[in-house]
């Protein structure tokens, strides 16, 4: 069974850190580009970030609004991938998704999501 | 980079169809959507991918055959048939943009659907 298991999540006041991580099982998940997506409550999704894939240089690439505080890493030993948030403002306050996406062919994209963490940054 | 705009709200009676749209902003009708379904309390769930031809490639894993798509101009369309209670959810739409460091996937804003 194909899953996503985001954890990390929590309480953390302005100006803070947190590091989240997606566990991934049951797909190729060394050869699939890991993107976080964040949703605040009520709204709708944003994107975050995404890394590549090992054949794609594990290439990053961010969202204008958290470019230089958060980054992403991965371990393909460990099927797990990390996003750390530095200097974390109130508006960061989401549920954090983390998806995959792998071309499983030239047409069929093979997409992914998670269940979410919940980040509240907050004094 | 597109603009993704989707009507807030839709509603459809248990058993009847609705379609849900996606329209991409001027300068971007070439471009594929992904449709996204999102339960309640739930990660979003990959529907399918659609283009000015239909769909592109395959449906996402246990998306029934009630689900279908076309794309016509800016716009694509999200149809689902005989409406069950399980398909109350919001729908989003997305979309890649660019390449390399200049990649950003874009969303719409949604579209609650109701089932009566």
């Amino acid at each position: 069974e194909v899953q996503l298991v985001e954890s990390g999540g929590g309480l953390v006041q302005p100006g803070g850190s947190l590091k989240v991580s997606c566990g991934a099982f049951g797909f190729t998940f060394s050869g699939s580009a890991i993107h976080w997506v964040r949703q605040a409550s009520g709204k709708g999704l944003e994107w975050v970030g995404r890394i590549r894939s090992k054949a794609n240089s594990y290439a990053t690439t961010y969202a204008a609004s958290v470019k230089g505080r958060f980054t992403i890493f991965r371990d393909d030993s460990k099927n797990t991938a990390y996003l750390q948030m530095n200097s974390l403002k109130t508006e960061d306050t989401a549920v954090y998704y983390c998806s995959s996406r792998r071309w499983a062919t030239v047409t069929t994209l093979e997409n992914y999501w998670g269940q979410g963490s919940l980040v509240t940054v907050s004094s | 980079q597109p603009v993704l705009t989707q009507t807030p709200s839709a509603s459809a009676s248990l058993g009847a169809s609705v379609t849900l749209t996606c329209t991409l902003s001027s300068d971007y009708s070439e471009y594929k959507v992904d449709w996204y379904q999102q339960r309640p309390g739930k990660g979003p769930r990959f529907v399918m991918r659609v283009g000015t031809g239909g769909i592109v490639g395959s449906k996402g894993d246990g998306i029934p055959d009630r689900f279908s798509v076309l794309g016509s101009g800016l716009n694509r369309y999200l149809t689902i048939n005989n409406i069950q209670e399980e398909d109350e959810s919001d729908y989003y739409c997305g979309a890649d943009h660019g390449s390399g460091t200049n990649f950003v996937w874009v969303f719409g804003g949604g579209t609650t659907l109701t089932v009566l």
